[in-house]
């Protein structure tokens, strides 16, 4: 398997656009996870998805963040608008079971200038 | 406030010594997670302890879940270059919830040849 895919693994863009970040899990696995990773904050937990359904979304700062699971394969994290303080990175997760080992993708690192 | 609360923050070693890391809470777990975090890379399961007081070794790596469940440690025996890297404890809340894990903000590990 080839492991968690997320992309682009880095986005550079502009205060106010909007970023889609894309994530394909390990297939089988019914658990799906979106972290943000800084070095204040460490890693936050910002949602996450069972069976494709939204769980607990109570770590998304606000109203400007969004997350899908449209199918058991896709997920995506989109900022609209994006703020300088948005930059960090984002981390996708999956796993079997939300007990179970979370294996995470190579992230990707946004910068909102 | 930070629920799992990791020290050191950071530690720079020389190859060769021991050393022990930290993940302490006041809430109890129902399981403990370990990762390892290398540059450029999302974090990487270690060990899972789920009953307190529970110890689990691998390699040169030991692993303790405190007898409350509300604490962790992490010891490193004779310490190689390639241990380096951000070490990140987890855990997952009690009471038979679904919960995402939460994760301390990680100790950063530098140890030098």
């Amino acid at each position: 398997d080839a492991g968690v895919i997320q992309s682009p693994r880095h986005e550079v863009t502009e205060m106010g656009q909007e970023v889609t970040l894309r994530c394909k899990p390990i297939s089988g696995h019914d658990y799906l996870f979106w972290y943000r990773q800084t070095m204040m904050r460490g890693l936050e937990l910002l949602i996450y998805f069972n069976n494709n359904v939204p769980i607990d979304d109570s770590g998304m700062p606000e109203d400007r963040f969004s997350a899908k699971m449209p199918n058991a394969s896709f997920s995506t994290l989109k900022i609209q608008p994006s703020e300088p303080r948005d930059s960090a990175v984002y981390f996708c997760a999956s796993s079997l079971g939300t007990f179970n080992e979370q294996f995470f993708g190579p992230g990707t690192r946004l910068t909102v200038l | 406030t930070q629920l799992l609360e990791q020290s050191p923050q950071f530690l720079s070693i020389q190859e060769g010594e021991n050393l022990t890391v930290y993940c302490n809470s006041s809430s109890v777990f129902s399981s403990l997670q370990w990762y390892r975090q290398e540059p450029g890379e999302g974090p990487v399961l270690l060990v899972t302890v789920v009953t307190g007081g529970e110890v689990k070794k691998l390699k040169r790596l030991t692993f303790q879940f405190g007898d409350a469940r509300k604490d962790s440690s992490l010891h490193i025996t004779a310490a190689q270059p390639g241990d380096t890297g951000l070490y990140l404890c987890a855990g997952l809340l009690g009471g038979g919830g679904a919960d995402g894990l939460t994760f301390g903000k990680g100790t950063h590990l530098i140890i030098q040849p």
